[in-house]
């Protein structure tokens, strides 16, 4: 399988717990994108990449909130001192280059994280 | 990024075609319409885009508005497995889409 793959799939943790998610994405893609998603609504976009620079990040990406992308290939997405209110899904996704808007992103199946 | 306005839901009856609508008053001549969808327990999925022509695919097709103020996405006959939430998304750059919260829409059987 070739596509974008997200560890863990699941994630429990008690509140005030630092976890850490990972995103490997499709091999020659240089964009790599985070988004949160809560129950009922769409997915929103938290933080970019291209290649190892991080160029953009939402106001919902607060400061207990780290993304990294060492070598411009796979990506952690750290939350640290986790409150209830994290609790979501987290998709990754990423891209090849493209010219304006025409540019297709290619996600991930999500971690689920419950905040106990 | 412009908004798009979806219905929140749609019944579709199994192996019928399904129009999916959506509006975009405000969109600009650089956005692209796209359209994604999410089964259950899934992360998005592409399905179509386009920016002035009417576009088709192996999955769907998309019928745009002379103005370009309006799209529909169209599943030419609808399975079980198109049951998800589909959205309607306009992009200008290359960066993060702006999903709303869709259409879910319902197949029956």
């Amino acid at each position: 399988d070739t596509g974008v793959s997200q560890d863990p799939r699941h994630k429990i943790t008690k509140r005030g717990q630092n976890v850490t998610f990972r995103c490997d994405p499709i091999s020659e893609h240089n964009r790599l994108y985070w988004y949160r998603q809560t129950l009922g609504q769409g997915p929103e976009f938290l933080t970019y990449f291209q290649n190892e620079a991080q160029l953009e990040k939402s106001r919902l990406l607060s400061n207990r909130f780290s993304a990294e992308r060492p070598k411009g290939s796979f990506s952690t997405l750290e939350i640290q001192r986790t409150e209830q209110g994290d609790s979501a899904m987290y998709l990754c996704a990423s891209s090849q280059p493209s010219s304006g808007g025409a540019g297709t992103q290619y996600f991930g199946p999500g971690t689920r994280l419950t905040v106990l | 990024d412009a908004k798009t306005t979806q219905p929140n839901s749609m019944e579709s009856n199994e192996e019928e075609p399904v129009h999916l609508p959506c509006n975009h008053s405000t969109i600009s001549g650089t956005d692209y319409i796209h359209w994604y969808r999410q089964l259950p327990s899934q992360g998005p999925e592409y399905v179509i885009h386009g920016l002035t022509s009417n576009v088709n695919n192996r999955m769907a097709s998309l019928a745009i508005a002379e103005d370009r103020k309006s799209s529909t996405l169209i599943l030419h006959r609808a399975t079980l497995r198109d049951a998800a939430v589909y959205y309607c998304i306009l992009r200008a750059g290359a960066n993060n889409l702006f999903f709303g919260t869709g259409t879910r829409l319902t197949v029956i059987p």
